[in-house]
């Protein structure tokens, strides 16, 4: 069975501290990566993709991966209480449906002012 | 990004009472589109799978002649909650990969559903 693994937490860090984020997959062949914020109430809404080994930065957003160690992280720096939600780690895997992603059960994270 | 709407964003309905939620991708076609459950604090739940042009693919556990898809055109996917009891309550989210070399996957935002 395909999994997807996020650190518990909750996550809680002072304003304008890093806060990171972490995501562990278990499918090897797996391609595609998301790391999706959702506030209380709301539907997951889209912060990163990532797809190549490395980083990538958006602003005040950098994700990581590393296909070796199926890891994939996501920083956030200077971070705001509007951070505060939780953070879905998704993972397109290899084969399978079309487009079907697997999601971690998320990582609340509290931004304290 | 992309932009998936839902309709209706909030029902409540009486026990027995069966439910339609649209799901539209307004500015892209999508054959394929998703539909989550949500219950309070829990992690999404991938209901199925609505596929334009052919019948709809259902995870383990749920039943298929409850949740009713019916994926009418490229832009538009239906879920219909049949006779629906308060353990039904909950959120239900759609989601539409943009098709293109990422393929990523936009969210509707959601239908929250009451059943008294």
């Amino acid at each position: 069975q395909k999994e997807v693994e996020q650190n518990s937490g909750p996550l809680s860090v002072p304003e304008g501290a890093i806060a990171s984020l972490n995501c562990t997959y278990s499918d090897r062949g797996s391609q595609s990566f998301f790391w999706y914020r959702q506030y209380s109430g709301k539907s997951p809404e889209l912060i990163m993709s990532i797809y190549s080994n490395g980083d990538k930065e958006d602003g005040r957003f950098t994700a990581q991966l590393n296909k070796a160690s199926q890891y994939v992280s996501l920083l956030i720096r200077d971070s705001q209480p509007s951070d505060s939600a939780t953070y879905l780690c998704a993972v397109r895997n290899s084969g399978g449906s079309n487009y079907k992603l697997t999601f971690g059960k998320g990582t609340l994270l509290t931004v304290n002012p | 990004g992309a932009v998936v709407s839902q309709h209706p964003s909030r029902v409540i309905c009486k026990s027995g009472t069966s439910v339609k939620i649209e799901c539209r991708s307004l500015d892209f076609q999508a054959t394929t589109m998703f539909w989550y459950r949500q219950f309070p604090k829990q992690s999404l739940m991938l209901m199925a799978t609505s596929n334009e042009g052919s019948k709809a693919t259902y995870e383990q556990g749920v039943e298929k002649d409850k949740f009713l898809i019916n994926h009418a055109s490229l832009t538009l996917s239906t879920l219909t909650v049949t006779s629906a009891h308060p353990e039904d309550s909950s959120f239900y989210i759609c989601s539409a990969p943009q098709p293109g070399p990422t393929d990523t996957q936009y969210f509707g935002p959601g239908t929250r559903l009451t059943v008294l």
